[in-house]
């Protein structure tokens, strides 16, 4: 079956710096790829929509500068969170559309990040 | 924003009890799927019904939909102790974007 891994699984940072995490695709490529956020005990939040080589749609209430998408490859996505502050832990979670189903996401198994 | 209510929030039976669980949404769809989550850890997708299907299948998990009353259902089937999780509806717009917008989710707890 399709894989989507995600490094790192879990990172912990200092306020003020930025951390960027990778969603890669194993087995298939992707054109649409997705970034989630879900905070403890609540559900996925989209947080963007990148297609290979176009910039990523932002959902409303997401700040754009803050959460840098970087859709490298049609299997590589990265978000950056710069200068993390404590709300924004959480878990991220990014999920790819295979390209050729088009209805069928694949999930990375999330990163948790822990703001200091 | 949200797209999907379910209910019950939270569900507790025992081992070999059927669970079901409730998906509503607002906005007309392509399909809906279900996912399931353990805790701490990435998304399992569990089934994927279409706007055009009335019904699903797969193993334990019985899946309705009803598109005039904007509603699912999720039916597990003689729930074990590892069906513990939680469950997430998420519907797919028809908006070809394949965004998927996913409801507040039903945390089942099977006791052994």
């Amino acid at each position: 079956g399709a894989v989507v891994s995600q490094h790192p699984s879990r990172v912990i940072c200092k306020s003020g710096t930025s951390v960027k995490i990778e969603c890669r695709s194993l087995d298939f490529q992707a054109t649409t790829m997705f970034w989630y956020r879900q905070f403890p005990k609540q559900s996925l939040m989209l947080m963007a929509t990148s297609n290979e080589g176009s910039k990523a749609t932002y959902e409303q209430g997401v700040e754009k500068d803050k959460f840098l998408i970087n859709h490298a490859s049609l299997t590589l996505s990265t978000l950056t969170v710069t200068s993390a502050h404590p709300e924004d832990s959480s878990f991220y979670i990014c999920s790819m559309l295979e390209i050729l189903s088009k209805e069928t996401q694949y999930f990375g198994p999330g990163t948790r990040l822990l703001v200091l | 924003s949200q797209q999907g209510e379910e209910d019950p929030q939270a569900l507790s039976i025992q081992e070999g009890e059927n669970a079901t669980m409730n998906c509503s949404y607002k906005t007309s769809i392509n399909n809906l799927q279900w996912y399931r989550q353990n805790s701490g850890r990435g998304l399992v997708h569990l089934i994927l019904i279409r706007s055009n299907e009335r019904e699903k299948h797969s193993g334990r998990l019985r899946v309705t939909l009803d598109t005039s009353k904007k509603s699912s259902s999720l039916l597990i089937t003689a729930s074990r102790a590892a069906d513990t999780a939680s469950y997430f509806c998420a519907t797919d717009l028809a908006s070809n974007t394949g965004k998927l917008i996913f409801g507040q989710g039903t945390t089942l707890q099977v006791k052994p």
